[in-house]
């Protein structure tokens, strides 16, 4: 969508290797978040950002890492990727009223 | 975890057949119900953000109602054209809205055929 971009959108990699997703956002919102998406749980929130440095856990943080070091982005890490993390993450953006939410493309990861 | 369910889960209907999803949330502290429409491939799109009791949106065939006190939200599609299949999600927002997190439903899926 325009105004936020994921990267990579596709991802393969080996089960207890570091992996990064990034996000990219030019709408300056404040809030930004990582969902993934799993069949028969829908979309569940692992981390979300209130700001620059502000960073707090959603319902799936076991195992993921976030930063944000500018308002435009906020990166995903997955510091010894497992298979059950194979998943598709999309990430999303907000304004502070919380009635605009966009979302990225999604990134497709598999952990093999 | 706050529980938010939708059904029916899938649903297939006919070229013109008019439907509706059901979308239950908890009663207390409600701040925002929002609808989206994901299909295949593609990332979710806003359809409605619904916030008082007794909202009714609409955008074009498509309509949406809120009760927030019951802690439900009905949407509807009238006359369904192929292009409307797609996985209908709803999500909620408790509390004063600050940290906006959205709670998903997991969805009810659409399938319009000929």
């Amino acid at each position: 969508d325009a105004g936020i971009t994921q990267s990579p959108r596709h991802k393969v990699t080996e089960t207890g290797t570091p992996v990064t997703l990034r996000c990219h956002q030019t709408e300056n919102h404040r809030y930004m978040y990582w969902y993934r998406q799993d069949p028969g749980h829908g979309l569940r929130l692992i981390h979300y950002s209130y700001g620059v440095k502000d960073t707090d856990k959603g319902e799936v943080s076991d195992g993921y890492s976030v930063s944000r070091s500018k308002t435009e982005d906020f990166l995903l890490t997955l510091e010894s990727a497992t298979s059950s993390q194979t998943s598709v993450y999309f990430c999303a953006i907000s304004d502070d009223r919380g009635y605009g939410y966009t979302f990225g493309s999604g990134t497709r990861l598999t952990v093999v | 975890i706050l529980n938010v369910e939708q059904s029916p889960q899938s649903l297939h209907v006919q070229e013109g057949d008019s439907t509706n999803f059901t979308c239950s949330f908890p009663s207390s502290n409600f701040y925002a119900l929002h609808w989206y429409r994901w299909e295949t491939a593609k990332s979710p799109e806003a359809l409605f953000v619904m916030t008082l009791n007794g909202d009714e949106k609409k955008k074009g065939r498509i309509s949406a109602t809120l009760n927030t006190k019951e802690g439900y939200s009905y949407l509807y599609i009238k006359g369904s054209q192929p292009e409307d299949s797609a996985t209908y999600l709803c999500a909620f927002i408790a509390g004063t809205g600050t940290a906006s997190k959205l709670t998903f439903g997991t969805g009810t899926r659409l399938q319009v055929t000929l």
